[in-house]
């Protein structure tokens, strides 16, 4: 069961703006729990785009930026790209659930 | 490089039970834990355990514990995730993902393995 929740889709076009919204409770990401975000293209695994709720491993365009705030997180992409088209995920650890959570996922598409 | 190479896709009768491996490479094997994580069709994200592979500590999601067990074999750095009774509902891809304790996130992960329970 997901208890993080995320918008079902955004869309844009290229060289727009889209963001990504991330709501949890006082378990989860208002906790303190950090906040990660992935992204998984098309048919296949998902990989790691957002660590440690604002930080971007090795490769991530600076495009791709995340912020949290109170019990929300959120994604941002800049200058959307057609390659950016795929599904993004959150993550967290819950207390109450004494296990990891992921968001419902949104889909990103490149109008 | 770190590499995840998990175990081919397999198809499965209802009741039966399936296990997936997941063999490690480019890391220190013992200083990292294994996240489990499935995607039934067309849908999201589901988080089924966390196995250390230093001490073989686990912890289970809570709809699942009582039919899953992970381990390790060190030996050949490969992760195992065993699934029983199954139902249609286990049709899923499932992915191993790289993980450490606490809240740090799941930096690799697996190409994926299809299980399909047919009735």
């Amino acid at each position: 069961q997901s208890v993080l929740t995320q918008p079902p889709s955004v869309s844009g076009a290229p060289g727009q703006s889209v963001t990504i919204s991330c709501t949890g409770s006082s378990s989860n990401i208002g906790a303190g729990y950090d906040v990660h975000w992935y992204q998984q293209l098309p048919g296949t695994a998902p990989t790691l785009l957002i660590f440690g709720n604002n930080n971007r491993p090795w490769g991530v365009p600076d495009r791709f930026s995340g912020s949290k705030s109170g019990t929300s997180a959120s994604l941002a992409i800049t200058g959307l790209q057609a390659e950016d088209e795929a599904d993004y995920y959150c993550q967290s650890y819950d207390s109450s659930l004494s296990g990891y959570v992921f968001g419902t996922g949104t889909k990103v598409t490149v109008l | 490089q770190v590499q995840l190479v998990q175990s081919g896709a397999d198809v499965k009768r209802s009741g039966a039970s399936v296990t997936v491996s997941c063999m490690a490479s480019g890391y220190t094997f013992t200083s990292y834990a294994f996240s489990w994580v499935r995607q039934a069709p067309g849908q999201g994200l589901e988080w089924m355990g966390w196995i250390s592979a230093y001490n073989g500590d686990t912890k289970f999601a809570q709809n699942l514990q009582g039919r899953l067990t992970m381990t390790t074999d060190t030996s050949t750095r490969t992760a195992y995730m065993e699934l029983r009774s199954l139902t249609s509902d286990d049709t899923a891809v499932y992915y191993c993902a790289r993980t450490d304790h606490g809240d740090n996130p799941f930096d690799y992960w697996g190409q994926g393995t299809l299980v399909t329970v047919s009735s």
